[in-house]
C-alpha cells in the first residue's frame, strides 16, 4: 500500500532547531512536499523536493533521499508562531495528487 | 502569489438540508481542483478530484450522490453536501494547482469551510 510515516508530535524550545522526519512508501514517486497547518486554518505550502538533497528557504529547509525513501523538514531559530502541524505529502502521479502523512504537531516551549 | 478563495468559511445547517461550498482560483487557471475533508487532529482525506468540464473522480468510500462536485470553469469548483447529517460535520478544504504549471507546482489551498450539521 501507499503510506507516509511521520512522528505524531515533536516538542522543542524557542530559538532551537528541530527536524521532522518522513518516510514514504508509494507505488510511484515524483517528489515530497511539506505543508504547515495552524489550528483551524488551511495547509500552506512550505517546500517541495523532487531531487535528492537539501532545499533551503529562509529558516526552513527540506531534505530528500530517494534511495532511502526518506525526507525531513528542518526548522531553525524556532519562533512561537511556528507552533503548528506539519504534513509531508508525496506526489505519486503527474496529476498533482498527493498522499498525505498523518501530520506532526510541533509544540514550542519558551 | 496564487490565491484560492473558499466560501463560506463557516456554515451551520439543519439535518436534511443541502450546503454548497465554492472554491475559486483568483489569479490563475486550475484544470484540476481537489476536495479534502479533515477531522480534528487528523490528516487530510482526499474526497474527490474535480476536473474542469468533466465528471469528478471520487475516492473509494465517498458517495458521489451525496457530495456533488461541479467544475464548470477553470476558476470555479463547487462541492454540495446533499441531505446533510451530523456525521457530515467536518472541515472541508479545496485545493488547486496552476494549469500547465511545472511538475513541482504546489497545491494552493482555500481557507477551508467548517460545516456543522445540527
Amino acid at each position: 500500500g501507499q503510506s507516509l510515516e511521520q512522528p505524531s508530535e515533536v516538542t522543542a524550545v524557542e530559538g532551537a532547531i528541530v527536524q521532522i522526519n518522513c518516510t514514504y512508501q508509494t507505488s510511484g514517486f515524483y517528489g515530497l512536499s511539506w505543508y504547515q497547518q495552524h489550528d483551524g486554518g488551511a495547509p500552506t505550502f512550505l517546500s517541495y523536493n523532487a531531487l535528492d538533497g537539501l532545499e533551503e528557504t529562509g529558516r526552513f529547509s527540506s531534505f530528500l533521499s530517494r534511495s532511502d525513501s526518506y525526507g525531513y523538514l528542518l526548522l531553525q531559530e524556532l519562533q512561537m508562531k511556528d507552533s503548528a502541524s506539519y504534513f509531508c505529502a508525496a506526489k505519486w502521479d503527474s496529476n498533482y495528487q498527493l498522499i498525505w502523512g498523518a501530520g506532526t504537531k510541533l509544540i514550542i516551549k519558551p | 502569489g496564487a490565491v484560492v478563495s473558499q466560501h463560506p468559511s463557516r456554515v451551520i445547517c439543519k439535518s436534511g438540508t443541502s450546503v454548497k461550498i465554492e472554491c475559486r482560483s483568483l489569479d490563475f487557471q486550475a484544470t484540476t481542483m481537489f476536495w479534502y475533508r479533515q477531522f480534528p487532529k487528523q490528516s487530510l482525506m482526499l474526497m474527490a478530484t474535480s476536473n474542469e468540464g468533466s465528471k469528478a473522480t471520487y475516492e473509494q468510500g465517498v458517495e458521489k450522490d451525496k457530495f456533488l462536485i461541479n467544475h464548470a470553469s477553470l476558476t470555479l469548483s463547487t462541492l454540495t453536501v446533499t441531505s446533510a447529517h451530523p456525521e457530515d460535520s467536518s472541515f472541508y478544504i479545496c485545493s488547486a494547482s496552476r494549469a500547465g504549471g511545472p511538475n513541482n507546482s504546489p497545491l494552493h489551498f482555500g481557507n477551508g469551510t467548517r460545516l456543522t450539521v445540527t
